[in-house]
């Protein structure tokens, strides 16, 4: 069965204390993993895709990348406005367009 | 910077009765999902829809649901007879053809009572 663990549950850091969020996968051949970013009581936001082993994206202070079976998001020197719910997402072969699995996701909490 | 919409923002109604939910997605998109989050719970794949018809549906979406896209630009989901446990978050999304990612929209957040 495809599934998606996601961990810590929550993590609270200081403003500029790095960390990773963890997402763990199993799926029948991935064709994309998934990042989002999901504020309170609205949707999710769209961060990055990942294909294939190796492979990593930047955008600001957020780094994701990929393994076989788990992909890390590496924040560095987050700020207030980095508090969010991350959510982790798999799309696999042989379904349709879009049949998204998500982890129930890491909420993020950074302190001044 | 295009983005997909959502109308209403939150719906009350009463166990039973049958609601209506909007989305307008990207304009040059053309596969369209709904999804839904119970509260504290993962987000759970509902429906996709391509070319006019479903593509693939979750084991959620029983007989009380359907979709339908009524002209060019809105996308609806509509819960016939609606029970206590239909009240979540519900999500559209959108697609390109040629493209996987998914942006979502802001949700509407329906409560059954």
């Amino acid at each position: 069965e495809d599934q998606v663990t996601q961990s810590p549950e929550a993590l609270r850091l200081q403003e500029g204390e790095s960390s990773s969020l963890n997402c763990s996968y199993t799926v029948s051949g991935l064709r994309g993993l998934f990042w989002y970013r999901q504020d309170p009581g609205k949707g999710p936001e769209f961060l990055f895709t990942l294909y294939s082993a190796g492979e990593e994206k930047e955008k600001e202070r957020l780094k994701a990348t990929l393994t076989k079976k788990e992909s890390f998001l590496h924040i560095t020197a987050p700020k207030p406005e980095d508090s969010a719910t991350y959510l982790c997402a798999v799309l696999r072969y042989g379904g349709s367009q879009g049949n998204l699995i998500f982890g129930k996701g890491t909420k993020l909490s950074v302190k001044p | 910077e295009p983005e997909v919409t959502q109308t209403p923002s939150h719906q009350v109604t009463q166990m039973g009765q049958e609601v209506i939910l909007r989305c307008v997605p990207i304009s040059n998109h053309l596969y369209f999902y709904w999804y839904r989050q119970i509260l504290g719970q993962k987000v759970e794949f509902l429906v996709s829809f391509y070319n006019n018809e479903i593509s693939e549906k979750s084991e959620i979406f029983d007989d009380q649901f359907s979709v339908e896209r009524p002209d060019g630009s809105n996308f609806t989901l509509k819960i016939r007879s609606t029970k206590l446990e239909d009240s979540a978050m519900y999500f559209c999304a959108s697609s390109e053809l040629t493209r996987v990612e998914q942006f979502f929209g802001p949700g509407t957040r329906l409560t059954v009572l």
